[in-house]
């Protein structure tokens, strides 16, 4: 799986966008981008993927580079309760286990 | 929807014992269920994969013998830790993907904590 780069840490204040980046530079066209985080002391809970097509729910969006080679997650209006540790994952496509591989992630601190 | 479920949520137990783990997919039937570790202020480590009816897939560096997985059901994979030692005790986290969903997505439940005394 390709490895991803991502800044150790941001700060974001209540209310506003929280832009987070990645960069895959290395990713390629069967692999999907992932983001998941981790609030302390629980499990990870997914947010959004997607393959080259931004991709917006009702957690965040997704933008995707023509290139593929990052992407940006974005909370559109960032809480308190969104601080945690943000991990962007890239995953091989068109197979039946293909494994998650976690790196060191973003730890969001998201103050009043 | 897709909610994975552990338990125990903590367990302490002394050294030489064994440890069961199970994770639970609640409102879904998961083919793959994934079983993770995670250290303090580390990332996830994944141990194994497993699926249903078959033998799991260990990580390179990751003990079989040590850490029984077994995948009996859609629903319910188990860890088991066996003659656990203090360098055992982690935070373990399953995950399970369901086999309906056209999405590949994985579920994580909420881990278990393991203190080995």
């Amino acid at each position: 799986d390709a490895k991803t780069t991502q800044p150790p840490s941001m700060d974001c204040a209540e209310g506003r966008a929280a832009n987070l980046p990645c960069n895959h530079s290395t990713i390629s066209g069967n692999e999907y981008v992932y983001w998941y985080r981790q609030i302390h002391s629980q499990g990870p809970q997914y947010i959004i993927h997607g393959l080259k097509n931004n991709e917006t729910n009702e957690m965040a969006s997704l933008i995707i580079t023509e290139d593929r080679k990052s992407s940006t997650l974005i909370l559109p209006h960032a809480t308190l309760r969104d601080t945690a540790v943000y991990y962007c994952i890239v995953r091989t496509g068109g197979t039946s286990y293909g494994k998650l591989t976690f790196g060191q992630g973003t730890i969001l601190t998201v103050h009043p | 929807g897709a909610v994975v479920s552990q338990h125990p949520s903590r367990v302490i137990c002394k050294s030489g014992t064994s440890v069961k783990i199970e994770c639970r997919s609640l409102d879904f039937q998961a083919t793959t269920m994934f079983w993770y570790r995670q250290f303090p202020k580390k990332s996830l480590m994944l141990m194994a994969t497993s699926n249903e009816g078959s033998k799991a897939t260990y990580e390179q560096g990751v003990e079989k013998d040590k850490f029984l997985i077994n995948h009996a059901s859609l629903t319910l994979s188990t860890l088991t830790v066996t003659s656990a030692h203090p360098e055992d005790s982690s935070f373990y986290i399953c995950s399970a993907r369901s086999t309906s969903s056209q999405e590949w997505i994985q579920y994580f439940g909420p881990g278990t904590r393991l203190l080995v005394l």
